[in-house]
């Protein structure tokens, strides 16, 4: 079973605009939360995180909000930049895991000029 | 290097071949972990060591999979009999935080191994 979920496999934004990218997940146990960014040919790279007792973490023009009582969250890039055109990941862990990931299975971005 | 490292970046192998896969993590970082990508997914945990000790095999497929990392540094991902199925990138992953605080979760990954098994 897909305990997280990335149900859009792609999206397209006008540079400039907003970019919103959702996940959602069905454990209950976990209670961190990470989003990375992949570009063709490299490892994910890590992008920003949330801990469960926040809803909302900013770094820059990323954005992540958590909604705990549905389970989703999603990433926010304001304003979008061609060189955001990647895939991201949204991953979930909980405390007695030891680190371990558990990944949605990715949306591509397109940020066209 | 300053990253992860990982060899060979592409592997080619018969079906029933035996393949290692090496994983250099950043120097220092405790934590190794070896997740499987196939393609258009999300990558797959298969295990994790802290330092020399494996605390997590939960994810990986079959006994024709093991892991090593003898010394606590580098890590040996190891596939017996490879199947048609075996196919994917293989990605490594090294950590410096193993408790909940600053930069806990934020994994460095390395390029990753592509297997192709014919």
């Amino acid at each position: 079973d897909q305990q997280v979920k990335q149900n859009s496999p792609s999206l397209s934004v006008q540079e400039g605009r907003i970019s919103i990218l959702n996940c959602d997940y069905t454990n209950s146990m976990f209670d961190y939360f990470l989003w990375y960014k992949k570009y063709p040919a490299e490892g994910p790279t890590f992008l920003i995180s949330i801990s469960s007792i926040k809803d909302k973490n900013e770094d820059g023009r990323f954005t992540v909000f958590l909604n705990k009582s549905a389970k989703h969250l999603s990433l926010h890039i304001v304003p979008s930049q061609p060189g955001d055109s990647a895939v991201y990941f949204c991953a979930a862990s909980h405390y007695n895991q030891g680190g371990k990931l558990i990944f949605g299975q990715g949306t591509e971005l397109s940020v066209k000029p | 290097g300053a990253g992860v490292s990982q060899s060979p970046r592409y592997k080619v192998a018969k079906r029933g071949q035996d393949v290692a896969l090496r994983c250099d993590p950043i120097s220092g970082h405790v934590s190794l972990f070896w997740y499987q990508q196939a393609l258009g997914q999300g990558p797959e945990f298969l295990t994790y060591f802290q330092n020399e000790a494996q605390l997590d095999k939960s994810g990986l497929p079959s006994d024709r999979f093991f892991a090593e990392r003898p010394e606590g540094s580098v890590s040996t991902l190891k596939i017996q009999r490879t199947q048609q199925e075996d196919s994917a990138v293989y990605l490594c992953a090294s950590s410096l935080a193993v408790v909940r605080g600053e930069g806990y979760g934020e994994l460095f990954f390395g390029e990753g191994s592509r297997l192709t098994v014919l």
